[in-house]
């Protein structure tokens, strides 16, 4: 298993631009979630899902918009970059059943938005 | 919200020190899990203790649900052992992740 995969790496993005970043995973998992982390706040929660077509916002959802057409990804797109949204970008997976939680976390997307 | 508060913030520590990190939070929860973040980024998963006490090598962590708090023990601690460990709880849904503890260990 390849496990939670992010596509890109880093990005540099100037004020206004659009772009979505990927993350998918092949574990069959139902939920997935976006992070975003700042220096010294931890990770906060933006938007998750619990199965395909269905999503719900999280601590900070304002500024990204996802969608969830598979139970494999679950893309996080950025409508107009500003430079508060600069940051390191998280995707997380896990089973949904009772006493299965355990998250998954991808590698991370450090974005730069000039 | 549930609030999860980890203590201390930062910890510096001297090769084959042990310490203990503690991890508060503040309602029920489903499950917890600790992590450490290494100094490249990478969220490594440690722990996934709900309750109990599991080890795993020079690492071992104990939850207590009932009095909403979970520690994280480090023994032998070694250079590799830098990073910040988060502590992050599952409740409605949601993993609820703490501000961390940043860990330097000094050769």
């Amino acid at each position: 298993n390849a496990g939670v995969t992010q596509t890109p790496k880093f990005q540099v993005l100037k004020t206004g631009q659009s772009m979505t970043l990927q993350c998918a995973q092949d574990m069959n998992h139902e939920y997935m979630s976006w992070y975003r982390q700042d220096p010294g706040m931890g990770l906060r929660l933006i938007h998750y899902s619990v199965g395909a077509g269905i999503t719900d916002q999280g601590e900070v959802p304002n500024g990204y918009n996802v969608s969830r057409s598979t139970t494999e990804d679950f893309p996080l797109r950025l409508l107009s970059a500003a430079p508060s949204q600069t940051s390191v970008y998280f995707c997380a997976s896990s089973y949904l059943a009772v006493g299965a939680y355990e998250q998954y976390f991808g590698p991370g997307t450090r974005l730069t938005v000039t | 919200g549930i609030q999860v508060e980890q203590s201390p913030p930062d910890l510096i520590l001297q090769e084959g020190a042990n310490s203990t990190l503690r991890c508060n939070f503040s309602d029920s929860v489903n499950n917890l899990q600790w992590f450490h973040q290494n100094p490249w980024g990478q969220l490594i998963n440690l722990f996934y203790i709900p309750s109990g006490t599991k080890q795993n090598g020079r690492l071992s962590a104990t939850t207590v649900a009932t009095e909403r708090y979970s520690l994280l023990y480090i023994s032998s601690s070694q250079t590799t052992d830098s990073g910040v460990y988060f502590c992050a709880v599952y409740s409605w849904g949601k993993l609820q992740f703490g501000a961390g503890t940043q860990v330097v260990v000094t050769p």
